[in-house]
């Protein structure tokens, strides 16, 4: 079956460390590829986004995301936190077949320690 | 301003009492979603709409109900036969199933059974 794993569910992290989150899936064919962030509070929403192209992604507020296909991976990056980056993140896939339903790892929550 | 709308926000219900939650999008889109969120679980899908009058079984649809008269309107009925109902709801809508993947989410209601 098709899955996504996320490696960490908790991280703690001071403010200007860096930060990887990973993310892998399990499944051959093309794929989409987004991480979503859920603030405090607040609806999910779309942090960046993969579809083709240039493997490394820029999203909002200073956050990346690498593709490496061989890898099945498309981990998130930011080289700096902030506390105000204290957050749940969901990596997501979307198999391009026939199905096109969207499925997701079982999220990070970041802690951001002033 | 454009967007999903859910309500109510907090809900709490008895057991054996069906409840319904209501999401309204105002963005003019075809697909409407509905997800459960459980800790540690990531998002898990419901059942999902792409037009009006036509929906589909998700992956956990058992113990629950839906309905799409409406373009805009896509309410989920949690039955008494839902075994563990108490979660987080994550209603969301894309222009159209089979687009890039990209989801708009409202801001979640949160049932707990008594």
């Amino acid at each position: 079956a098709q899955s996504v794993s996320q490696h960490n569910h908790h991280v703690i992290l001071s403010e200007a460390a860096s930060l990887e989150l990973g993310c892998n899936y399990s499944y051959g064919g093309t794929v989409n590829l987004f991480w979503y962030v859920q603030y405090p509070g607040q609806h999910l929403q779309l942090l960046l986004k993969y579809f083709s192209g240039d493997p490394l992604v820029k999203g909002i507020k200073g956050f990346e995301a690498e593709f490496i296909k061989s890898k099945f991976s498309f981990n998130l990056r930011k080289p700096s936190v902030q506390w105000s980056d204290t957050a749940e993140y969901f990596c997501a896939v979307l198999p391009m077949d026939s199905n096109y339903q969207l499925i997701w790892g079982a999220g990070t929550k970041l802690i951001i320690k002033p | 301003d454009g967007g999903i709308t859910q309500s109510p926000k907090y809900l709490f219900r008895k057991e054996g009492q069906n409840v319904t939650l209501s999401c309204e999008q105002n963005l003019n889109h075809d697909a409407m979603y509905w997800y459960r969120q459980d800790p540690g679980q990531g998002l898990r899908l419901i059942y999902y709409s792409q037009i009006v009058n036509d929906f589909q079984k998700g992956d956990i649809a058992e113990g629950y109900s839906v309905s799409r008269e409406k373009k805009e309107s896509f309410p989920l009925t949690v039955t008494s036969a839902q075994k563990n109902p108490t979660a987080f709801y994550l209603c969301a809508s894309s222009p159209w199933t089979g687009h890039d993947g990209e989801l708009f989410f409202g801001e979640g209601s949160r049932l707990t059974v008594l």
